[in-house]
């Protein structure tokens, strides 16, 4: 079926450092990818998309670019903040017309000042 | 404006007992989904409603979930003979149409823990 894996964490950087959290995943069709952020004491909310091949998302300094020959949907950040500090969730929607995501494990960022 | 909002916040009950819990979704939003968000699982899709068309509920792990949704609005998720692996974060989202151009709002979920 189809997964979604990305990088373990915890993630701890300074600030201003550059971010990667990576995110493969495997599917049988053409999903639409998407990161997910839960900041403390929030609920899940959407970070960025991307709906096609090559498409770029961004988002508050975040991108991500779909890579159909890699699988891959990486995100990144020239340079973080102590309030990018949260947990990050690449997902794939499986089906057109309905979001039923396949999350992944999810990365914990800590920013420190 | 109002987000997703689900109750309770909090729940602790005896393994066994039976538990419901509630979502209110954004009003006007058509879609309804419910994930649950769990140590040993990440999170889960569960059961998504879709206007008035029947709901899938492809991602329900035994028949010991079910879930309604009155009136195209209100959420009900019901665990029946509750089990310690059902202990989990339960979470609700809606989104206002069908399709992934319609991002899914989430609320702050619903802290299940089976005693």
């Amino acid at each position: 079926g189809n997964s979604v894996t990305q990088m373990e964490g915890p993630v701890t950087l300074s600030e201003e450092a550059f971010l990667t959290i990576n995110c493969t995943y495997t599917a049988t069709g053409y999903p639409s990818l998407f990161w997910y952020v839960q900041y403390p004491g929030e609920g899940l909310q959407l970070l960025l998309k991307a709906t096609k091949a090559d498409d770029k998302g961004s988002n508050k300094g975040f991108e991500a670019t779909y890579r159909k020959e890699t699988t891959s949907f990486h995100l990144e950040k020239g340079s973080v903040q102590v309030s990018d500090s949260a947990v990050y969730f690449c997902a794939l929607s499986e089906v057109q017309g309905a979001q039923k995501l396949v999350f992944g494990q999810g990365t914990r960022l800590t920013i420190n000042p | 404006g109002a987000g997703v909002s689900q109750s309770p916040s909090n729940k602790v009950t005896e393994k066994g007992k039976d538990v419901e819990l509630r979502c209110d979704p954004i009003s006007g939003h058509t879609a309804l989904y419910w994930y649950r968000q769990s140590l040993g699982q990440g999170l889960e899709f569960l059961i998504y409603f879709q206007g008035n068309s029947a709901p899938d509920k492809s991602g329900l792990p035994s028949d010991r979930f079910s879930a309604e949704r009155t009136g195209g609005s209100v959420s009900t998720l019901t665990i029946q003979r509750t089990q310690q692996e059902d202990s989990a974060v339960y979470l609700c989202a809606s989104s206002s149409r069908r399709g992934n151009n319609s991002p899914l709002h989430f609320g702050n979920g619903t802290r299940l823990t089976v005693t």
